[in-house]
């Protein structure tokens, strides 16, 4: 079976400063990585996904994540953020059957 | 190509009673997963359905339930409400089932409040 630890449940960071949300997962398998985002109110939305190939992984709106074999990780970084990254982020793991979350961290990004 | 739907948005019930759920998928996607996310709990993996079968299930009482119709479209339902099932459930549909070549869309969620 797979799991997922999201290792803060919370993160505050000031407008245009890095930040780094930690992803660390356990399985007996391969599996695949991601992150999704939830705005409030708002469904889950697919920020970046890791299948195979390069380990490091980009999304559109300057979110990156890097994924670690030894150390089983994936964080996620960015290295400016924006008011507007606001929202709750998930990482999740899958194998070819089920996905797992974790539980969450919600980012808040202070003026 | 329109998104997941979900109705109703919004439900209150008072506990022992029983709800209804409903979920349309992304035209074209046959599976269709539930979700039930809780503060601290995370999303916790309820069923998923592909073209009208129970694939996989989570670990959940027998109080819930779903079931998929030839369009896709899905349900669950929730019989004999208890304070602890308020949460927010989230519907996910892609083409093929789980995995990561299917990539999963969801849907904004009814949230469900128990009395």
């Amino acid at each position: 079976a797979q799991s997922v630890t999201q290792l803060d449940s919370q993160v505050p960071v000031f407008e245009e400063a890095p930040v780094e949300l930690r992803c660390n997962y356990s399985s007996s398998v391969s599996v695949y990585l991601f992150w999704y985002v939830q705005y409030p109110n708002q469904g889950l939305q697919l920020l970046l996904k890791y299948l195979s190939g390069s380990t490091l992984v980009e999304s559109i709106n300057g979110f990156e994540a890097e994924f670690n074999k030894s150390q089983t990780s994936f964080h996620l970084r960015k290295p400016s953020v924006h008011i507007s990254d606001t929202a709750e982020y998930f990482c999740a793991v899958s194998s070819t059957v089920q996905f797992y979350f974790g539980t969450g961290t919600s980012l808040t990004v202070i003026p | 190509k329109a998104g997941v739907t979900q109705t109703p948005r919004y439900l209150i019930k008072t506990r022992g009673q029983q709800v209804t759920l409903s979920c349309s998928p992304i035209s074209g996607h046959r599976s269709v997963s539930w979700y039930q996310q809780t503060p601290g709990q995370g999303l916790q993996f309820l069923f998923e359905y592909f073209s009208e079968t129970q694939r996989n299930k989570g670990n959940f009482p027998g109080r819930f339930s779903g079931r998929q119709f030839s369009n896709s479209r899905s349900e669950m339902n929730v019989s004999t409400l208890e304070l602890g099932d308020s949460a927010l459930y989230l519907c996910a549909s892609s083409l093929d089932g789980q995995g990561a070549y299917n990539e999963q869309f969801f849907g904004p969620g009814t949230r469900l409040t128990v009395l």
